[in-house]
């Protein structure tokens, strides 16, 4: 099984959808939890960190499910500008030097 | 100010070549890291330094050889280039701590002809 496994996609969703997107790790004891974003032919950025509790910023909602091993984001009122590539990324316990990364999940939005 | 810069953006040479990528991060950050991602779009940590010390090699080529000559360098140097090498390679850097954000530089993409 991968450290992290996220669905390749591509999810084509018309501006204004709501869309989610899940990640599955294999290390029970991993410690934290992000969303990267990868722009074409550009270097990945956070999107947001992924907190025990759930968190949210303006149009996107993280979560993190600690039983099942999954993590989530959710998109709200899709725009055009969110057309990139999702990059579930995983601390290993002890919140050591290596993240894993997940292959991405790729999401166009059009019109 | 740039927080992860690399040089060269683009690297085209031949099969066999030697070549070396540079990378500076002015973050203050003791960590710094190497990633290949292919043609397949899959990110893969190659080596990370903190501190300029190496703590993870993950069973890359010996023609791969990072050198940090301060933590906040980190250069990569290929030697006898092969067609496989072709990728977009990036420079990250990281203050340790669980939740603490990795940045990357804007890659360097490398062909190899």
């Amino acid at each position: 099984r991968k450290e992290v496994e996220q669905d390749p996609g591509p999810f084509n969703v018309p501006e204004g959808a709501t869309v989610a997107f899940n990640c599955t790790y294999s290390n029970s004891a991993s410690q934290s939890f992000f969303w990267y974003r990868q722009d074409c032919r550009k270097e990945p950025k956070l999107l947001m960190s992924v907190y025990s509790s759930g968190n949210e910023d303006g149009r996107f909602t993280a979560q993190l499910n600690r039983a099942s091993q999954y993590i989530s984001l959710l998109i709200r009122d899709s725009k055009l500008s969110d057309s990139a590539t999702y990059l579930c990324v995983v601390n290993p316990p002890g919140g050591g030097n290596k993240l894993t990364f997940g292959t991405g999940t790729q999401l166009k939005v059009e019109l | 100010d740039t927080a992860v810069s690399q040089t060269p953006k683009y690297l085209v040479t031949q099969m066999g070549n030697d070549k070396s990528i540079k990378c500076e991060q002015n973050l203050g950050h003791d960590t710094m890291y190497w990633y290949k991602q292919d043609s397949k779009k899959f990110l893969k940590i190659m080596f990370s330094y903190n501190n300029k010390e190496l703590i993870i090699n993950e069973t890359v080529p010996n023609r791969f050889s990072p050198k940090s000559p301060d933590k906040a360098h980190l250069n990569l140097h290929i030697n006898s280039l092969e067609l496989g090498d072709s990728a977009v390679y990036f420079c990250a850097s990281r203050e340790l701590g669980s939740y603490n954000e990795q940045f990357f530089g804007p890659g360097t993409r490398l062909t190899v002809l």
